[in-house]
């Protein structure tokens, strides 16, 4: 298994709180990436980085921050949680430029916004 | 707009037969097509990926087939088996033309049910 672990990887919180999530990887791969689940919807890219201080947003960006102040680190901030925000998340990490370019996505966070 | 359309949402198949699933893109300019699977409660994980520059690849019982005029891929699982039961994804990105950024678009999933 790739080296990428969630954190917390189960939570509950109430609408209106802030709330981090943290994505850590251990392969010092270029790419990093978070994406919401929910049914009939499919995997949704929130946001991405491409490098240390480098994040650009996805399709599902509103209400969702990202920092990446070292390579190995990702973490998303739910600024004032909703319960829309209800939802599983992965994180993922590529090495872009390995011939498979494959993405490798972590065991993901359940949140539960009440 | 969805760029990346995935049927079916959900399939049952019997042992031993054959699964399949389709997808169909719009962008022209994509040029990696890979498909992952997710088991409960786990993360996706890539199964299988094709470029453009081939109609099929094989890996084992998976296999893509790929359509570029129809722009159109599709997954067959052979002998499909219980251990198959899982979601599906397919997915599009275009790394070779877009100076080397990777944001693979996926289509919304299907549930695959192999019956014993």
């Amino acid at each position: 298994d790739a080296g990428i672990t969630q954190s917390p990887r189960h939570k509950v919180t109430e609408t209106g709180t802030p709330v981090t999530l943290r994505c850590h990887q251990t392969e010092n791969h270029r790419y990093m990436y978070w994406y919401r689940q929910d049914p009939g919807h499919g995997l949704r890219l929130i946001h991405y980085s491409y490098g240390v201080k480098d994040t650009d947003k996805g399709e599902v960006s509103d209400g969702y921050s990202v920092s990446r102040s070292k390579t190995e680190d990702f973490l998303l901030t739910l600024e004032s949680a909703t319960s829309s925000q209800t939802s599983v998340y992965f994180c993922a990490i590529s090495p872009v430029g390995d011939p498979t370019y494959e993405q490798y996505f972590g065991p993901g966070t359940r949140l539960t916004v009440t | 707009q969805q760029q990346v359309k995935q049927s079916p949402q959900s399939l049952i198949v019997q042992k031993g037969g054959i699964s399949i699933i389709n997808c169909a893109y719009e962008n022209t300019a994509f040029d990696y097509f890979p498909w992952y699977q997710q088991f409960p409660g786990k993360g996706p994980a890539l199964l299988i990926a094709i470029r453009p520059d081939v109609s099929e690849k094989k890996e084992g019982r998976f296999t893509i087939s790929f359509n570029k005029s129809a722009k159109q891929f599709s997954l067959h699982i052979m002998d499909s088996q219980p251990g198959d039961s899982a979601t599906y994804f397919c997915a599009a990105t275009t790394i070779f033309t877009s100076g080397g950024s990777y944001i693979p678009t996926f289509g919304r999933g299907t549930s695959l049910i192999v019956h014993p």
